[in-house]
């Protein structure tokens, strides 16, 4: 059964800083990995898709990396904002299922 | 606009009460979702419908009753509800199932008295 663990669990960092947020899963047979950015009592916006043939996608100041034979993914924040507060979730689908296995997510707080 | 849409945004009732919620993607997309989010749980997938075949039971009880009559409504009927049953319930959709790009609806939040 796939476990997706996300490390750590609530960051607090003032703006402007370089952020990594962490992903890691136990199953690398997998299809993609999907970073989602939720806002209080909303519903998840998708941030980046990486399938698993690739190592990387980038969208504007997110970058989000793949490892699969370390089952782990990054996703890489640049001079972070206040408006980059959210909670960062993380979803695997694993191979031969259509059941993504979501991770229980980053609570970031960016104070200006 | 995320092209996915819930209603009713928020729910009350009672656990004898019979209600349903209904989601609607707007994107063309052939595979949608429902997901319960709980407090301190991780997302929880619920059912998925491919092309309005349901492929997915994730082990729901009962008393959750999805209906998908086309690919571009999904409808979750809700009756004897009990209290662990309140959470968040998300609607998504993807182009195909699995190694599509999800889109979330905003959710419903769900009180149950």
């Amino acid at each position: 059964k796939q476990e997706v663990t996300q490390i750590p669990a609530a960051l607090s960092v003032p703006e402007g800083e370089n952020l990594v947020l962490n992903c890691s899963f136990t199953d690398s047979a997998i299809y993609n990995l999907q970073w989602f950015r939720q806002d209080p009592g909303k519903g998840l916006t998708s941030l980046l898709l990486i399938q698993s043939s690739q190592r990387e996608q980038t969208s504007g100041r997110l970058n989000a990396s793949l490892d699969k034979s370390s089952g782990r993914s990054t996703l890489y924040i640049a001079a972070s904002q206040p408006g980059d507060s959210a909670t960062y979730l993380c979803a695997v689908s694993t191979g031969g299922s259509y059941i993504p296995t979501f991770g229980r997510g980053t609570s970031l707080i960016v104070h200006p | 606009e995320t092209g996915v849409t819930q209603t009713p945004r928020h729910l009350v009732m009672g656990m004898t009460n019979k209600k349903s919620l209904k989601c609607e993607q707007h994107l063309g997309h052939n595979a949608m979702y429902w997901y319960k989010q709980s407090a301190k749980k991780p997302l929880e997938l619920m059912f998925v419908y491919n092309f309005k075949e349901q492929t997915e039971n994730n082990s729901v009880p009962s008393r959750f009753s999805p209906e998908c009559p086309n690919s571009s409504h999904l409808f979750l009927h809700l009756h004897t509800l009990q209290p662990e049953d309140s959470a968040l319930y998300l609607c998504a959709s993807s182009q195909g199932g699995g190694s599509y790009e999800q889109y979330f609806g905003p959710g419903t939040r769900l009180t149950v008295t």
